[in-house]
């Protein structure tokens, strides 16, 4: 199964709404990285956490990390419609070398 | 100037071809991968390549082949080309002075029928 695992697999709001998706992982890790993807578009990097972070701020962007519960969260406020897109976690874990390991993503839709 | 570029962006084969997929960056990165995005958006590591060290991932059939001409360039050969197959490649890499953050080409949609 995958390393990451987002939650839920696809999130509908309205615009101005918060979006909060959710990331577990497996194994022990250096860092957790969440991107972005755009339908049709390659990955876009958009937050990095440390194992030794809890919290993270950019812009509107929050992201949060339990390394007891294996987790990580990602906040997005105040969504405007183009937040629409496909959102991954990313671990950087001590066993996988120099390989990210991404989650399967959440669809997250703004509608105006 | 694109930091990742990948060609083709499509690419329709019939089954039993042999196709590459090139990736050429121009971040001076020391690291190149390719992934696989399969139709319900899962991300697979196939390929990770560093100064001539090659990481596979166990999982991928040995018909994939990662060849590196120079640092900047690591292309994707596939020999007899299986329906399965079909699914978008991306290309990426990462630089020490990048940190951990892997920039990401445009991606390849491959299709085989």
């Amino acid at each position: 199964s995958q390393q990451g695992e987002e939650d839920p697999q696809a999130l509908s709001i309205q615009e101005g709404e918060n979006a909060t998706m959710n990331c577990s992982y497996k194994t022990s890790i250096n860092n957790l990285q969440w991107y972005r993807q755009n339908s049709g578009r390659g990955l876009v990097h958009l937050i990095l956490i440390r194992s030794n972070e809890r919290e993270k701020h950019s812009g509107r962007l929050r992201v949060t990390l339990d390394t007891s519960k294996k987790s990580s969260s990602l906040l997005i406020t105040a969504s405007r419609a183009a937040d629409t897109a496909s959102y991954f976690c990313a671990t950087d874990s001590v066993t996988a070398g120099n390989m990210l390991t991404f989650g399967g993503g959440t669809r997250l839709m703004v509608k105006p | 100037d694109t930091a990742v570029s990948q060609t083709p962006k499509y690419l329709v084969t019939q089954m039993g071809n042999d196709k590459s997929i090139k990736c050429e960056q121009n971040l001076g990165h020391d690291t190149m991968y390719w992934y696989k995005q399969d139709s319900k958006k899962f991300l697979k590591i196939m390929f990770s390549y560093n100064n001539k060290e090659l990481i596979i991932n166990e999982t991928v059939p040995n018909r994939f082949s990662p060849k590196s001409p120079d640092k900047a360039h690591l292309n994707l050969h596939i020999n007899s080309l299986e329906l399965g197959d079909s699914a978008v490649y991306f290309c990426a890499s990462r630089g020490s002075h990048s940190g951990n953050t892997i920039y990401f080409g445009e991606g390849s949609w491959l299709t085989v029928v």
